[in-house]
């Protein structure tokens, strides 16, 4: 149980072009998702949190304008990266929480997608 | 910022050898969670435990176990008898919302 897809797995665009990444609970309702970016070799850094019904609340540093976040039911979320630039190309991964809903539940993440902005 | 710190980059041993990745981590919470999750060469996180500040006993699970101090803030993994398929990174990290630490690059040789 507890499986989070994620889609595409990869994608490579052109820059100044937009990309919509999708991540899904499949066999649970996520009340809340988060999502990651990972650059080579380094760690996995929040970006957003997005509460379904809600507004995203994005991380220090990261820009809301640029990595638009929408979370319209319990099993959907998605992030588009807008006007993509070779500098947004990383793994973004998603996470999820469901069911009985509290802070130190484990997440449960996609595969993640690699952009590649060219 | 609370930080999670893993201070091994990267750690290569031998098949059978035994491995502790280390996790030091900062709160200003009485009650805290930490965990540690596995992220394979594929890509995808794998969740291997879930540890409460209330609760300082090792965990045991196969060839997994965990050192819990929380009067040293640490949260230390072993692996027994590595595996070539224990090659990954490892992640420690913090909730609430899920703050990881830098990672530590796991290669086992055969």
């Amino acid at each position: 149980g507890a499986v989070v897809s994620q889609h595409p797995s990869w994608v490579i665009c052109k820059s100044g072009t937009s990309v919509k990444i999708e991540c899904r609970s499949l066999d649970f309702q996520a009340t809340t998702m988060f999502w990651y970016r990972q650059f080579p070799k380094q760690s996995l850094m929040l970006m957003a949190t997005s509460n379904e019904g809600s507004k995203a609340t994005y991380e220090q540093g990261v820009e809301k304008d640029k990595f638009l976040i929408n979370h319209a039911s319990l099993t959907l979320s998605t992030l588009t990266v807008t006007s993509a630039h070779p500098e947004d190309s990383s793994f973004y991964i998603c996470s999820a929480r469901g069911g009985q809903v509290t802070y130190n539940s484990p997440l449960h993440f996609g595969n993640g997608t690699r952009l590649t902005v060219t | 910022a609370q930080k999670v710190t893993q201070a091994q980059t990267e750690i290569s041993v031998v098949e059978k050898e035994d491995v502790t990745l280390d996790c030091v981590y900062e709160t200003r919470d009485t009650t805290y969670y930490l965990f540690w999750y596995k992220q394979p060469p594929s890509g995808e996180l794998v969740f291997l435990i879930r540890r409460n500040s209330f609760d300082e006993q090792n965990e045991i699970s196969g060839r997994y176990s965990w050192n819990f101090q929380k009067s040293t803030s640490s949260f230390n993994f072993t692996i027994t008898a590595s595996q070539v398929v224990d090659s990954a990174v490892y992640f420690c990290a913090r909730a609430d919302k899920l703050i990881f630490g830098t990672g530590t690059r796991l290669q086992v040789f055969p």
